[in-house]
Protein backbone atom coordinates (compact mmCIF):
# COMPACT_ATOMS: atom_id res chain seq x y z
CA UNK A 1 0.00 0.00 0.00
CA UNK A 2 1.90 3.15 -1.32
CA UNK A 3 0.27 5.84 0.92
CA UNK A 4 2.63 8.62 -0.48
CA UNK A 5 3.36 8.39 -4.30
CA UNK A 6 5.59 10.55 -6.82
CA UNK A 7 4.17 9.33 -10.34
CA UNK A 8 6.74 11.03 -12.12
CA UNK A 9 9.25 8.77 -11.81
CA UNK A 10 11.56 11.62 -14.24
CA UNK A 11 11.96 15.12 -15.05
CA UNK A 12 14.19 17.23 -17.49
CA UNK A 13 14.37 20.86 -17.14
CA UNK A 14 16.42 23.73 -18.91
CA UNK A 15 18.74 25.45 -16.52
CA UNK A 16 16.85 28.84 -15.33
CA UNK A 17 13.63 27.55 -15.48
CA UNK A 18 10.90 26.29 -12.65
CA UNK A 19 10.86 22.96 -11.50
CA UNK A 20 8.00 21.51 -10.28
CA UNK A 21 7.55 18.24 -8.59
CA UNK A 22 4.71 16.80 -7.84
CA UNK A 23 3.45 14.40 -4.57
CA UNK A 24 0.34 12.16 -3.27
CA UNK A 25 -0.86 11.03 -0.19
CA UNK A 26 -3.65 8.50 0.72
CA UNK A 27 -3.02 8.80 4.87
CA UNK A 28 -5.43 11.63 6.25
CA UNK A 29 -3.65 11.26 9.18
CA UNK A 30 -0.68 12.59 7.80
CA UNK A 31 -0.05 16.24 9.17
CA UNK A 32 3.66 17.07 8.33
CA UNK A 33 5.44 16.70 4.59
CA UNK A 34 8.98 17.41 3.61
CA UNK A 35 11.08 16.74 0.75
CA UNK A 36 14.46 15.23 1.15
CA UNK A 37 17.08 15.89 -2.08
CA UNK A 38 19.38 12.84 -2.52
CA UNK A 39 22.40 12.82 -4.68
CA UNK A 40 24.01 9.42 -5.90
CA UNK A 41 26.15 7.66 -3.44
CA UNK A 42 24.99 9.96 -0.21
CA UNK A 43 22.08 9.96 1.90
CA UNK A 44 19.24 11.86 1.33
CA UNK A 45 19.06 15.18 2.50
CA UNK A 46 16.50 17.68 4.23
CA UNK A 47 15.22 20.16 2.07
CA UNK A 48 12.04 21.66 3.35
CA UNK A 49 9.07 20.96 5.30
CA UNK A 50 5.71 22.32 5.47
CA UNK A 51 2.83 21.73 8.61
CA UNK A 52 -0.82 20.98 7.64
CA UNK A 53 -1.83 24.51 8.94
CA UNK A 54 0.16 26.12 6.07
CA UNK A 55 -0.34 25.75 2.29
CA UNK A 56 2.70 27.43 1.19
CA UNK A 57 6.26 27.33 3.00
CA UNK A 58 8.97 29.33 1.23
CA UNK A 59 13.12 28.97 1.46
CA UNK A 60 14.93 30.81 -1.18
CA UNK A 61 14.83 29.39 -4.40
CA UNK A 62 12.27 26.53 -2.76
CA UNK A 63 8.68 26.61 -2.49
CA UNK A 64 6.32 23.68 -1.20
CA UNK A 65 2.51 23.90 -1.58
CA UNK A 66 0.13 21.97 0.12
CA UNK A 67 -3.57 21.27 -0.96
CA UNK A 68 -4.68 19.35 2.01
CA UNK A 69 -8.03 18.54 0.44
CA UNK A 70 -6.54 17.30 -2.91
CA UNK A 71 -3.77 15.20 -0.78
CA UNK A 72 -1.57 17.30 -2.55
CA UNK A 73 2.29 18.81 -2.61
CA UNK A 74 4.33 19.91 -5.13
CA UNK A 75 7.51 21.43 -4.56
CA UNK A 76 9.08 24.64 -6.99
CA UNK A 77 12.55 25.17 -7.93
CA UNK A 78 12.95 28.41 -9.33
CA UNK A 79 15.38 28.98 -11.05
CA UNK A 80 16.96 25.86 -11.14
CA UNK A 81 20.44 25.15 -11.41
CA UNK A 82 22.86 22.41 -12.79
CA UNK A 83 23.51 21.53 -8.73
CA UNK A 84 19.56 20.58 -8.41
CA UNK A 85 19.96 17.67 -10.44
CA UNK A 86 18.90 14.63 -7.86
CA UNK A 87 16.68 12.73 -7.01
CA UNK A 88 14.30 14.31 -4.97
CA UNK A 89 11.97 12.37 -2.33
CA UNK A 90 8.60 13.06 -0.67
CA UNK A 91 7.75 12.05 2.84
CA UNK A 92 5.20 12.49 5.29
CA UNK A 93 4.21 12.00 8.68
CA UNK A 94 1.36 12.20 11.51
CA UNK A 95 2.89 14.84 13.38
CA UNK A 96 5.68 17.39 13.31
CA UNK A 97 6.48 16.85 16.93
CA UNK A 98 8.79 14.31 18.31
CA UNK A 99 10.29 11.47 16.22
CA UNK A 100 7.19 10.14 14.27
CA UNK A 101 7.77 7.92 11.30
CA UNK A 102 8.36 9.16 7.85
CA UNK A 103 6.72 7.30 5.15
CA UNK A 104 8.79 7.97 2.14
CA UNK A 105 7.42 8.28 -1.98
CA UNK A 106 9.24 6.80 -4.68
CA UNK A 107 11.38 9.60 -5.77
CA UNK A 108 11.62 11.81 -8.78
CA UNK A 109 15.21 11.81 -10.72
CA UNK A 110 15.54 15.69 -11.60
CA UNK A 111 18.06 16.55 -14.22
CA UNK A 112 18.51 19.99 -15.09
CA UNK A 113 19.88 20.81 -18.62
CA UNK A 114 22.42 23.41 -19.24
CA UNK B 1 29.33 18.80 13.57
CA UNK B 2 30.16 15.02 12.22
CA UNK B 3 27.59 13.58 10.30
CA UNK B 4 26.12 9.99 10.54
CA UNK B 5 29.05 7.15 10.24
CA UNK B 6 28.13 4.16 8.31
CA UNK B 7 30.34 1.16 7.57
CA UNK B 8 30.85 -0.40 5.48
CA UNK B 9 29.89 1.53 2.55
CA UNK B 10 29.60 -1.86 0.06
CA UNK B 11 29.03 -5.20 0.94
CA UNK B 12 28.42 -8.39 -1.26
CA UNK B 13 27.72 -11.64 -0.15
CA UNK B 14 26.37 -14.81 -0.92
CA UNK B 15 22.40 -16.13 -0.27
CA UNK B 16 21.82 -17.38 3.31
CA UNK B 17 25.56 -15.70 4.60
CA UNK B 18 25.24 -13.61 7.75
CA UNK B 19 26.36 -9.33 7.43
CA UNK B 20 26.59 -6.91 10.22
CA UNK B 21 25.90 -3.07 9.53
CA UNK B 22 27.40 -0.47 12.08
CA UNK B 23 26.21 3.11 12.68
CA UNK B 24 27.32 5.74 14.45
CA UNK B 25 24.95 8.94 14.88
CA UNK B 26 25.53 12.78 15.39
CA UNK B 27 26.20 13.15 19.23
CA UNK B 28 24.15 13.39 21.29
CA UNK B 29 21.01 12.71 18.57
CA UNK B 30 18.70 10.34 21.07
CA UNK B 31 16.54 8.71 17.92
CA UNK B 32 17.82 6.40 15.62
CA UNK B 33 16.33 4.83 12.47
CA UNK B 34 17.53 2.08 10.13
CA UNK B 35 16.33 2.81 6.57
CA UNK B 36 16.35 0.09 3.71
CA UNK B 37 16.23 1.43 0.21
CA UNK B 38 15.45 -0.95 -2.66
CA UNK B 39 16.80 -0.23 -6.21
CA UNK B 40 13.69 2.48 -7.31
CA UNK B 41 11.93 2.59 -4.40
CA UNK B 42 12.09 5.41 -1.55
CA UNK B 43 13.76 4.57 2.08
CA UNK B 44 11.56 1.86 4.22
CA UNK B 45 11.82 2.15 8.03
CA UNK B 46 13.21 -1.10 9.16
CA UNK B 47 13.51 0.17 13.24
CA UNK B 48 13.82 2.92 15.15
CA UNK B 49 15.35 3.55 18.90
CA UNK B 50 14.70 6.14 21.01
CA UNK B 51 18.16 6.24 23.30
CA UNK B 52 18.61 1.99 23.56
CA UNK B 53 15.04 1.17 23.58
CA UNK B 54 12.84 0.11 20.16
CA UNK B 55 10.43 2.72 19.29
CA UNK B 56 8.67 0.70 16.21
CA UNK B 57 9.86 -2.33 14.57
CA UNK B 58 6.57 -3.74 13.28
CA UNK B 59 8.68 -3.62 9.79
CA UNK B 60 11.29 -5.21 10.52
CA UNK B 61 11.51 -9.11 9.38
CA UNK B 62 12.07 -10.83 12.64
CA UNK B 63 13.54 -14.15 11.42
CA UNK B 64 16.08 -12.82 9.64
CA UNK B 65 17.03 -9.13 10.86
CA UNK B 66 18.17 -7.96 14.00
CA UNK B 67 19.09 -4.74 15.68
CA UNK B 68 20.70 -3.48 18.48
CA UNK B 69 21.61 0.16 20.05
CA UNK B 70 23.83 -0.39 23.09
CA UNK B 71 24.29 2.10 25.55
CA UNK B 72 22.41 4.62 23.26
CA UNK B 73 24.78 5.72 21.00
CA UNK B 74 26.31 3.49 18.23
CA UNK B 75 23.81 0.68 17.12
CA UNK B 76 24.66 -2.66 14.43
CA UNK B 77 21.74 -4.32 12.08
CA UNK B 78 22.19 -7.59 11.57
CA UNK B 79 20.52 -9.92 8.48
CA UNK B 80 20.74 -13.74 8.91
CA UNK B 81 20.97 -15.47 6.84
CA UNK B 82 20.35 -13.65 4.02
CA UNK B 83 18.14 -13.43 0.86
CA UNK B 84 18.56 -12.10 -2.85
CA UNK B 85 15.65 -9.84 -1.78
CA UNK B 86 17.72 -8.18 0.69
CA UNK B 87 19.71 -6.40 -1.70
CA UNK B 88 19.63 -2.77 -1.20
CA UNK B 89 21.24 0.24 0.60
CA UNK B 90 20.55 0.34 4.11
CA UNK B 91 20.60 3.94 5.64
CA UNK B 92 21.00 5.18 8.82
CA UNK B 93 19.77 8.39 10.37
CA UNK B 94 19.44 10.28 13.42
CA UNK B 95 17.23 12.73 15.19
CA UNK B 96 16.84 15.00 18.35
CA UNK B 97 14.65 14.03 20.59
CA UNK B 98 12.99 17.04 21.16
CA UNK B 99 10.91 20.33 19.47
CA UNK B 100 8.74 20.95 16.66
CA UNK B 101 9.97 20.23 13.22
CA UNK B 102 12.77 17.78 13.46
CA UNK B 103 14.39 16.63 11.01
CA UNK B 104 16.35 13.20 10.31
CA UNK B 105 19.92 13.37 9.48
CA UNK B 106 21.18 10.46 7.13
CA UNK B 107 24.20 8.67 6.91
CA UNK B 108 25.76 7.53 3.20
CA UNK B 109 24.12 3.90 3.58
CA UNK B 110 25.74 0.97 3.01
CA UNK B 111 24.92 -1.32 -0.28
CA UNK B 112 24.23 -4.43 -0.22
CA UNK B 113 24.46 -7.24 -3.04
CA UNK B 114 22.87 -10.81 -2.16
CA UNK B 115 23.85 -12.99 -4.80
Amino acid sequence: DQQVKQNSPSLSVQEGRISILNCDYTNSMFDYFLWYKKYPAEGPTFLISISSIKDKNEDGRFTVFLNKSAKHLSLHIVPSQPGDSAVYFCAASRSNFGNEKLTFGTGTRLTIIP
Amino acid sequence: EAGVAQSPRYKIIEKRQSVAFWCNPISGHATLYWYQQILGQGPKLLIQFQNNGVVDDSQLPKDRFSAERLKGVDSTLKIQPAKLEDSAVYLCASSENRGLNYEQYFGPGTRLTVT
